[in-house]
């Protein structure tokens, strides 16, 4: 199976920040990769899918980049709703897999 | 807009088969631009996905967990089920369904979850 590698796990961020998230896979995906958002008690949320792809309905401030095994994630000018979890997953080929998660708190 | 509402015992004793049911509400099942999965969350594990199936019947299962799964689905009724069998506290988990879109792989819409605990 393909590993995903989220860094960091956890990040103590501000209202204004700019967040950075990077994942590392065990072997080439290409761009097959997608980030999710995860409220407490709530299912994940597709925010960007294919690694740059922006989900209908989500803002801007949310943006991924990245191919083959190093992948980042972005958030422009971080706002108080978007304290959460945050995880990669590939899609390369079965079984699709998750990063460990980054969790962000606010400082 | 669709909307996937699951159902099924939130207590299973050690060694039962543990089921789950997911319904499909506002759009149809057999919709070949969608197939649909069962994911699992657990502190130690974190997010797994657990098998898909496809509106023609195709299944396929995490390696890790297939001689104990089955997925399958009822198109009559827009639901589809996972079983898992012989379960241990391992498998205390909370367990989405979720609608992935074929050809690009993203889980674009989930069900509510539903804490599963193995326990006598």
């Amino acid at each position: 199976d393909i590993q995903m590698t989220q860094s960091p796990s956890s990040l103590s961020v501000s209202v204004g920040d700019r967040v950075t998230i990077t994942c590392q896979a065990t072997q080439d995906i290409n761009t097959y990769l997608n980030w999710y958002q995860q409220k407490p008690g709530k299912a994940p949320k597709l925010l960007i899918y294919g690694a740059s792809n922006l989900q209908t309905g989500v803002p801007s401030r949310f943006s991924g980049s990245g191919s083959g095994t190093q992948f980042s994630f972005t958030i422009s000018s971080l706002q108080p709703e978007d304290i959460a979890t945050y995880y990669c997953q590939h899609f390369d080929d079965f079984p699709f897999t998750f990063g460990q998660g980054t969790k962000l708190e606010i400082k | 807009q669709v909307q996937l509402q699951q159902s099924g015992p939130g207590l299973v004793k050690p060694s039962q088969t543990l089921s789950l049911t997911c319904t499909v509400s506002g759009g149809s099942i057999s919709n070949d631009n969608f197939y649909w999965n069962w994911i699992r969350q657990s502190p130690g594990k974190g997010l797994e996905w657990l098998a898909y199936i496809y509106y023609s019947g195709k299944t396929d299962y995490n390696p890790s967990l297939r001689s104990r799964l089955s997925i399958s689905m009822a198109t009559s009724k827009n639901q589809f089920s996972l079983n898992l069998t012989s379960v241990t506290a391992a498998d205390t988990a909370v367990y989405y369904c979720a609608r992935a879109v074929y050809g690009y792989h993203y889980f674009d819409r989930w069900g509510q979850g539903t804490l599963v605990s193995v326990s006598s």
